[in-house]
């Protein structure tokens, strides 16, 4: 079965400081693997997606399918990056999506 | 050009009643996903549309269904409400279907007393 875990519910960091944000998933093919992000009283828009292998707002995240990991990662934390993100995958790339429940990013100034 | 958009963005219903809730693709998008987000289980999927045929499903009671029109606009129905139907309900439009180039409306929040 399909499954995205995302074991943080809560991440607390100060600003400047790095952030990594974790996902690990569960899938027997090859899934394509997304971070979603959502924003307060936003909508939720992609953030990034493993194949582009692209920076977007200083995040990356990198698919290690060894670990059957896509953890995303930012250098130095700013206060707007405070959100609630969600991994997400899919089999390949077509709806539907998988999601993981979330981790809230709270920046701390 | 304009977003996703859904209506009602707010909704109250007793149990044992039914909802239907409309989702306005982005123009020219022809796949509709409908998905329900809940602070117990997350968001799941519930149905993609795609020129009119429902493509995917996803592990809901018959209770969910949904239908889209010739114009891609798409509506789901809750029959019976129950308790635990009480959720955001996102839909999310696409030109094919295409995970990574989906795009969320804002939700309606479905609250069952």
């Amino acid at each position: 079965a399909q499954r995205v875990t995302q074991p943080e519910k809560l991440l607390s960091v100060f600003k400047g400081a790095p952030v990594e944000l974790k996902c690990n998933y569960s899938y027997s093919g090859s899934p394509e693997l997304f971070w979603y992000v959502q924003y307060s009283r936003q909508r939720l828009q992609l953030l990034l997606r493993h194949i582009s292998r692209e920076s977007i707002k200083g995040f990356t995240a990198d698919l290690n399918k060894g670990e059957t990991s896509f953890h995303l990662k930012k250098p130095f934390a700013q206060e707007e990056d405070s959100a609630m993100y969600y991994c997400a995958l899919s089999h390949s790339g077509n709806t539907p999506l998988v999601f993981g429940k979330g981790t809230r990013l709270s920046v701390i100034a | 050009k304009a977003g996703v958009t859904q209506t009602p963005r707010y909704l109250i219903k007793t149990r044992g009643q039914q909802v239907t809730l409309s989702c306005s693709p982005i123009s020219g998008h022809r796949s509709v996903s409908w998905y329900q987000q809940t602070p117990g289980q997350g968001l799941q999927f519930l149905f993609e549309y795609f020129s009119e045929t429902q493509r995917n499903k996803g592990n809901f009671p018959g209770r969910f269904s949904g239908r889209q029109f010739s114009n891609s606009r798409s509506e789901m129905n809750v029959s019976t409400l129950e308790l635990g139907d009480s959720a955001l309900y996102l839909c999310a439009s696409s030109l094919s279907g295409r995970a990574g180039e989906q795009y969320f409306g804002p939700g309606t929040r479905l609250t069952v007393t």
